[in-house]
């Protein structure tokens, strides 16, 4: 069984340009999250989509937004980009059960995002 | 609000030597606890997961937690390290429902000298 991908694997922008992250979950999985793992700042949950609408959303601005497709593979974008948005950007999905198994979340490798 | 502490920033020991990683945790309800690991300039690999029930748990590549709810802990254990083990190791927490996201710690770094 295939894991959580996530594409592009390095992606470098200068400030202000707009960044779009890719992510797949792992087949049957309907749930997708985003978090931001930035140096000094430890992982921070970004987003939570699950069957096409956002569902939580972490402390990060309006910038920061995504969107989750038919196929249950989604995007994040961050526009206007800052130099402090230069992080690792990791994906991970999860199967929406009535608890146990289905509440364990699976990382994709991350998306290296460099802002200059 | 949920939130984890990983006391330990760095720790180093020896090739063969015993490991204990401290956890604790702040959650108003019975938790679901994990413990993941991540190599550098990789994503995270889920080690172990306790949910309920038998309060130790085994994970991949040898290692077991302890879930002490009187201790609000959750402390990662393998009785000997290998080179390989060097990573970093994060605790979190985890919400159901619709607040459904993972609280991480700050993460311990581990050294395995040889």
């Amino acid at each position: 069984e295939a894991g959580v991908t996530q594409s592009p694997t390095h992606l470098i922008k200068t400030r202000g340009q707009q960044a779009t992250l890719r992510c797949s979950p792992i087949s049957g999985h309907t749930s997708v999250y985003w978090y931001q793992q930035a140096l000094g700042l430890g992982l921070q949950f970004l987003l939570w989509y699950d069957e096409g609408e956002e569902r939580n959303r972490g402390n990060f601005p309006p910038r920061f937004s995504g969107r989750q497709f038919p196929n249950y593979s989604s995007e994040l974008n961050v526009n206007a980009l800052e130099l402090e948005d230069s992080a690792l950007y990791l994906c991970a999905s999860r199967r929406i059960g009535s608890g146990g198994a289905t509440d364990t979340q699976y990382f994709g490798p991350g998306t290296r995002l460099t802002v200059l | 609000a949920q939130s984890v502490t990983q006391p330990d920033i760095h720790i180093t020991v020896s090739e063969g030597a015993s490991l204990e990683l401290r956890c604790n945790y702040s959650y108003g309800a019975t938790p679901y606890l994990f413990w993941y690991v991540q190599s550098p300039g990789q994503g995270l690999q889920l080690l172990l997961k306790y949910f309920s029930g038998d309060t130790l748990v085994q994970g991949i590549k040898g290692f077991e937690a302890e879930f002490k709810r009187s201790q609000s802990s959750f402390n990662l254990r393998k009785p000997s390290v290998h080179w390989s083990d060097a990573a970093e190791y994060f605790c979190a927490v985890g919400y159901t429902g619709t607040a459904s996201k993972l609280t991480f710690g700050t993460g311990t770094r581990l050294q395995v000298t040889l």
